[in-house]
């Protein structure tokens, strides 16, 4: 039980293009969903909290208006990269928890390529 | 801000070699605790996790974890390690009532030779 899905896994894309990342519970709903950032050889740096149906909380220095999320359903979050740049290349991670539950579950990341 | 360290940034050892992961976090208030491992290529497993009660707890693969709450730590322990365990550990704070928020350590990668 606790699965939790990534779309795409990887995913190429020019500079400039958006690019939506998408985070599904698979067996259970979701309250709460998470993006993290990882970059190679580094730690999970939290993006933002994402609870279903209301905006997600971004962390400092996280640009609201370039990493979009929305959580519309309980087993469904999206990441969307605006104007993507190459800087913005990076393994996402989701995870999700249930209410009450301290453990998350995590995706398997997608790794975004931007040329 | 809390935060959480992790001392060793890369571990070499030898199979059969006993282990120990250094994890310090700052917060003085009731946290939940966790480590995580991510093996070359795949996502994060959850070892072992930490909420209350016996502070020694154990998890899979052999893993064990205490916690010692005078010193803010939750050390990672196996008595003897295999070339399978090569792989990165991060060690997580969960603070309580903050929305399930995960603090990550900056993660220790361990290689274990054959």
């Amino acid at each position: 039980g606790a699965v939790v899905s990534q779309h795409p896994s990887w995913v190429i894309c020019k500079s400039g293009t958006s690019v939506k990342i998408e985070c599904r519970s698979l067996d259970f709903q979701a309250t709460t969903m998470f993006w993290y950032r990882q970059f190679p050889k580094q730690s999970l740096m939290l993006m933002a909290t994402s609870n279903e149906g209301s905006k997600a909380t971004y962390e400092q220095g996280v640009e609201k208006d370039k990493f979009l999320i929305n959580h519309a359903s309980l087993t469904l979050s999206t990441l969307t990269v605006t104007s993507a740049h190459p800087e913005d290349s990076s393994f996402y991670i989701c995870s999700a928890t249930l209410a009450g539950v301290h453990e998350q579950y995590f995706g398997p990341g997608t790794r975004l390529t931007v040329t | 801000a809390q935060s959480v360290s992790q001392h060793n940034h890369h571990v070499i050892l030898s199979e059969a070699a006993s282990l120990e992961l250094g994890c310090n976090y700052s917060y003085g208030g009731t946290v939940n605790l966790f480590w995580y491992v991510q093996y070359p290529g795949q996502h994060l497993q959850l070892l072992l996790k930490y909420f209350s009660g016996d502070p020694l707890v154990k998890g899979i693969k052999g893993f064990e974890a205490e916690f010692i709450k005078s010193k803010f730590s939750f050390n990672l322990r196996k008595p003897s390690v295999q070339w399978s365990d090569t792989a990165e550990y991060f060690c997580a704070v969960n603070v309580y009532n903050q929305g399930g928020k995960l603090i990550f350590g900056q993660g220790t990668e361990l290689s274990v030779k054959p």
